[in-house]
């Protein structure tokens, strides 16, 4: 247990569908990331959130939409999504970024979808 | 771009046995981590040394920095079936920036019993 909680931990959807993903983290950190690890793939990072503002997008697809209400929530809001973006959804979080480095990331189990 | 890249790919060893896998990066670094992840759940950090550090150890874990060759290497001794996992080296390049860290590919680690 690492103190990062996601829900659901498996998500069948349609193409059409609307669902979310939800991640929270009792560790009082300020720093929250989405990632998402594809078979025989790097884990590829998707949103980045520094004292709730989104810091990073890496040329994500509108179909995922990052929402951060306060710094221990995240969600990933999920809309028309495609087969291909079947995988695994990684939350973690970390102390505050910036001041000269990153230290250890705390991850959730993971969301497994599978889009249909 | 990719900054870690681990190697080998996939390792298959007899328990007992010693494990090593490396990582070779190409930037500068803050520091660097190992973490290791069982099949098909989060990933669990393992250990952090940092760029003025050149060893350094957890348990039956060693690992070691070299940073004028830009490698880092994680041991495991006398393994246990348990340690089938996969293991990751993240990378924290200096000079800051918002995106914290990069993920190599892994290596898939199977202990034989």
């Amino acid at each position: 247990e690492t103190g990062v909680t996601q829900t659901p931990r498996h998500l069948v959807m349609g193409m059409t569908n609307k669902k979310s993903l939800k991640c929270e983290q009792h560790l009082g950190h300020n720093a929250m990331y989405w990632y998402k690890q594809s078979a025989k793939k790097p884990l590829e990072l998707m949103f980045v959130y520094n004292f709730k503002e989104q810091t990073e997008n890496n040329s994500v697809p509108s179909r995922f939409s990052p929402e951060c209400p306060n710094s221990s929530h995240l969600f990933l809001h999920l809309h028309t999504l495609q087969p291909e973006d079947s995988a695994l959804y990684l939350c973690a979080s970390s102390q505050a970024l910036g001041g000269g480095g990153s230290e250890t990331q705390y991850f959730g189990p993971g969301t497994r979808l599978l889009v249909l | 771009s990719q900054q870690g890249e681990e190697d080998p790919q996939a390792l298959s060893i007899q328990e007992g046995e010693n494990a090593t896998m490396n990582c070779s990066y190409k930037t500068s670094i803050n520091n660097l981590q190992w973490y290791r992840q069982n099949s098909g759940r989060g990933l669990v950090h393992l250990i952090l040394i940092r760029s003025n550090e050149r060893e350094k150890h957890s348990g039956r874990l060693r690992v070691t920095l070299d940073t004028s060759k830009k490698s880092s290497s994680l041991l495991i001794t006398a393994s246990r079936a348990a340690d089938t996992a996969s293991y990751f080296c993240a990378t924290d390049p200096s000079g800051g920036g918002a995106d914290g860290l990069t993920f190599g590919k892994g290596t898939h680690l199977i202990i034989q019993p």
